[in-house]
């Protein structure tokens, strides 16, 4: 049973294209996100959704636009890719729990590689 | 500004050897800590999480974590490290900003040697 799934798992394309990554969890969690890992290893959140609203909307540049169908889908798509695109993307989800308690642990995707060329 | 810092960009060990992978954090009020570790190709999973309580908190995998208010400090432990340890490892604040907003350290890569 997989949690957190993305598709694609590797992405290969050329400067300028447009380009999606799908993203579904079947943990019935309210919200999902979206992160960016550098070459580096380091990893850096883009977006939030709960319950198909924007939460957090970090400074990315606008030819990122996540979309939320419905709770336990939330999708990238990337317009004019950059060389600087090129990293991995995780897909990650959490349950929210009652106001004071605290964020809940995520649960992460397996990551889409994508390579831009 | 909230930030998380892992001084160690990688850390070698014998198998068998005890580990402990540091942590430090800046934040304001009362921090949610995590510690996250991702094998080579794989997503990121949570090892353990403090939020308040015992500042000593267990883990899954025999891991655990100290948190120290007065050090800033949440130090990833283990006694005895296996060769399935070898890894990634995140530590991370959570901050409440309309939306709970997870800020991860650098990460620290874990070799174990035979």
């Amino acid at each position: 049973d997989t949690a957190v799934s993305q598709t694609p798992k590797y992405l290969v394309t050329q400067m300028g294209n447009d380009k999606s990554i799908k993203c579904e969890q079947n943990l019935g969690h309210d919200t999902m996100y979206w992160y960016k890992q550098d070459s580096k290893k380091f990893l850096k959140i883009m977006f939030s959704y709960n319950n198909k609203e924007l939460i957090i909307n970090e400074t990315v540049p606008n030819r990122f636009s996540p979309k939320s169908p419905d709770k336990a889908h939330l999708n990238l798509h990337i317009n004019s890719l950059e060389l600087g695109d090129s990293a991995v993307y995780f897909c990650a989800s959490s349950q929210d729990l009652p106001r004071g308690q605290g964020p809940y642990e995520q649960y992460f995707g397996p990551g889409t590689r994508l390579t831009v060329t | 500004a909230q930030s998380v810092t892992q001084p160690d960009i990688h850390i070698t060990v014998s198998e068998g050897a005890s580990l402990e992978l540091r942590c430090n954090y800046s934040y304001g009020a009362t921090p949610y800590l995590f510690w996250y570790v991702q094998s080579p190709g794989q997503g990121l999973q949570l090892l353990l999480k403090y939020f308040s309580g015992d500042t000593l908190v267990q883990g899954i995998k025999g891991f655990e974590a100290e948190f120290k208010r007065s050090q800033s400090s949440f130090n990833l432990r283990k006694p005895s490290v296996h060769w399935s340890d070898a890894a990634e490892y995140f530590c991370a604040v959570v901050r409440n900003t309309g939306g709970f907003k997870t800020i991860f350290g650098a990460g620290t890569r874990l070799f174990v040697k035979a």
